[in-house]
């Protein structure tokens, strides 16, 4: 079965950076894009941006733009989502979701990591 | 990108149907077919109930449908039951090449 599994919570101080893995299974790696999403406390949805698993393409949400770093690694199928310069306003569940339709970029379809969540404070 | 604008909140009894409303524009949501819908629990990851406009996953209940006019995205959920109390998000391709979600709305059921 399709399967995103993220690594565990952060804690950063400002100005720092935080990496957050997702690793999937259970269906061909290179086959989907992967889009990073996240949610601060009682926020909404936010559109981080998205890598293209098979040749490494990427495409940020203008606001992350300069400050995030999205990157895979086809041999273990895991997909990393780097912050720079994190503020208290980076404070946030971070998800990786598998876009819907294969070979293309889209909204997330119903495979998603668990969460990560990421705590900025000094 | 600015967000989809979708209504704060909404309510129903149960047995009843409601419509969640998703307006953008011709760049997003009037451009392309693909809108998804996602229902939030607390503390859950969200899950699609409806993807490129009207689609349902196997699995997902036929109380809920989805359409579209224009630059505006519906969905519709009939015989509203208790479990239904979430948080519902809109999302959509765009002109960029880029993925907009919605404010969301958090679904009361009276």
């Amino acid at each position: 079965q399709v399967q995103l599994v993220q690594s565990g919570a952060e804690v950063r101080k400002p100005g720092a950076s935080v990496t957050v893995s997702c690793k999937a299974s259970g269906y061909t790696f290179t086959g989907y894009y992967l889009n990073w999403v996240r949610q601060a406390p009682g926020q909404g949805l936010e559109w981080m941006g998205w890598i293209n698993s098979k040749n490494g393409g990427t495409n940020y949400a203008r606001k992350f733009q300069g400050r995030v770093t999205m990157t895979r690694d086809t041999s273990i199928t895991t997909a990393y989502l780097e912050l720079s310069r994190l503020t208290s306003d980076d404070t946030a569940v971070y998800y990786c979701a598998r876009a819907s339709g294969e070979l293309r970029p889209g909204p997330p379809d119903d495979y998603w990591g668990q969460g990560t969540l990421v705590t900025v404070s000094s | 990108q600015s967000a989809l604008t979708q209504p704060a909140s909404v309510s129903g009894s149960p047995g009843q149907s409601i419509t969640i409303s998703c307006t953008g524009g011709s760049s997003d949501v009037g451009g392309y077919n693909y809108v998804s819908w996602y229902q939030q629990h607390p503390g859950k990851a969200p899950k699609v109930m409806i993807y490129e406009v009207s689609n349902r996953p196997s699995g997902v209940s036929n109380r809920f449908s989805g359409s579209k006019s224009g630059n505006t995205a519906s969905l519709t959920i009939s015989g509203l039951q208790a479990e239904d109390e979430a948080d519902y998000y809109c999302s959509s391709y765009t002109t960029s090449s880029t993925v907009v979600f919605g404010g969301g709305t958090k679904l009361t059921v009276l």
